[in-house]
């Protein structure tokens, strides 16, 4: 059983289509990430969100747009996507680590979400 | 910066035989390491993480893996392959505790009966 749930698992929308992806997390966490990943290719990290305040933007495509209203959830709106953007989007969290040398917080993923853009 | 390498996309190996999954990292101070495993339709679950208390790390289902700080790297390894291991493995540094955690490109092991 993952601490973290993702919903849908799959989605398949059409390129004028507006859709959000679901992220929710019981881990007690603070920092919540998402992550596409396509075939063959490695993992690429979207976006990352600490204590709800997006710190990371790895140059995303403005049809996609995160939105973190607590420490808890997270979700990926999406809008007029491409063909290219079909893959699965993996939700994860962590703790943020505090000021201390050594502490070593993992990433917990979800299910992740098959997305199919037609 | 940091970066990490997984040698060979695909490794195939007999039920029973001994699992070897290579990774290699770069990283200016010692870096964090981990190794995740995701079965297929599913996210990545943490296999087992290098915390600088013990050079060998022992992981879930049996794998383990050994820190070699003269050889950069962080193999896996498991004594005994079983089916249910067949996954994808992937591979991951952090520099340090904030820094962003960089996965390698993944290694597809495929258990054959």
């Amino acid at each position: 059983e993952t601490g973290v749930t993702q919903t849908p698992r799959h989605l398949v929308m059409g390129m004028t289509n507006k859709k959000s992806l679901k992220c929710e997390q019981h881990l007690g966490h603070n920092a919540m990430y998402w992550y596409k990943q396509s075939a063959k290719k490695p993992l690429e990290l979207m976006f990352v969100y600490n204590f709800k305040e997006q710190t990371e933007n790895n140059s995303v495509p403005s049809r996609f747009s995160p939105e973190c209203p607590n420490s808890s959830h997270l979700f990926l709106h999406l809008h007029t996507l491409q063909p290219e953007d079909s893959a699965l989007y993996l939700c994860a969290s962590s703790q943020v680590p505090p000021l201390t040398p050594g502490y070593n917080s993992p990433l917990h993923f979800g299910n992740g979400t098959r997305l199919t853009v037609t | 910066a940091q970066s990490v390498t997984q040698l060979g996309s695909h490794v195939s190996v007999s039920e029973g035989a001994l699992v070897l999954l290579r990774c290699n990292y770069s990283s200016s101070v010692p870096p964090y390491l981990f190794w995740y495993v995701q079965y297929p339709n599913q996210g990545l679950q943490l296999l087992l993480k290098y915390t600088s208390a013990a050079t060998l790390v022992k992981g879930i289902n049996g794998f383990e893996a050994e820190f070699k700080k003269s050889e950069t790297s962080f193999h896996l390894t498991k004594p005994s392959a079983h089916m249910s291991d067949a996954a994808e493995y992937f591979c991951a540094v952090r520099m340090d505790s904030g820094s962003r955690l960089t996965f390698g490109e993944g290694t597809q092991l495929t258990v054959n009966p």
